[in-house]
């Protein structure tokens, strides 16, 4: 089946400090992997997105490789800021002829301290 | 603005009442989904439609249903309420492209008393 697994929180951080929060996944066929974040109040919202293997998505600052081999999509970012406290979910997108089916991680609540 | 629409944001009702959630998807976007979001469950999907018609279906309670009219929205209906309904309700939305993504409205925020 498809699905998707992520590093449970929550993550507290100090500002400048470096983020990893880790996402796998199982899948069928070959999806494509999004990190989506949802910051206080608001909807989710696409932050980045890889749809092939070995491609980087990127976007604020932040990063994520589509590991095949090890079935991995994590996001990282090299000094975090206040502003980036929110929640992060890691999903996969399966492509199909009547449309797209998505399946998304639980979500890791991130809060970064000044 | 992500060009999703999700009517009312709040709303404030007792147990045993029926609620009817409405989603505009964005322009030409002929899938919608819908979400519950809940502090203790995450993300949860309940079901999709596309063009109109059922695709998948998630979590979704029996109590619950749902469905895609022809201009494409989309209504969510909740009856016989219980406290543990009172939630976040997303609707989503994409296009067929290869680079489709989903597109979140804000969310109705639903309180059972």
């Amino acid at each position: 089946g498809n699905s998707v697994t992520q590093m449970e929180g929550p993550v507290t951080l100090s500002e400048e400090a470096f983020l990893t929060i880790n996402c796998t996944y199982t899948a069928t066929g070959y999806p494509s992997l999004f990190w989506y974040v949802q910051y206080p109040g608001e909807g989710l919202q696409l932050l980045l997105k890889a749809t092939k293997a070995d491609d980087k998505g990127s976007n604020k600052g932040f990063e994520a490789t589509y590991r095949k081999e090890t079935t991995s999509f994590h996001l990282e970012k090299g000094s975090v800021q206040v502003s980036d406290s929110a929640v992060y979910f890691c999903a996969l997108r399966r492509v199909l002829t009547v449309g797209n089916q998505f399946y998304f991680g639980t979500g890791t609540s991130l809060t970064v301290i000044p | 603005d992500s060009g999703v629409t999700q009517t009312p944001k709040h709303l404030i009702t007792a147990t045993g009442q029926r609620v009817t959630l409405r989603c505009s998807p964005r322009s030409g976007d002929l899938s919608v989904y819908w979400y519950q979001q809940s502090l203790d469950q995450g993300l949860q999907f309940l079901i999709q439609y596309y063009n109109g018609e059922e695709r998948a279906k998630g979590n979704i309670l029996e109590r619950f249903s749902a469905q895609q009219f022809p201009d494409l929205h989309s209504e969510l209906n909740l009856s016989s309420l219980e406290l543990g309904d009172s939630a976040l309700y997303f609707c989503a939305s994409s296009g067929t492209t290869n680079t489709g993504e989903l597109f979140f409205g804000e969310g109705s925020r639903l309180t059972v008393l």
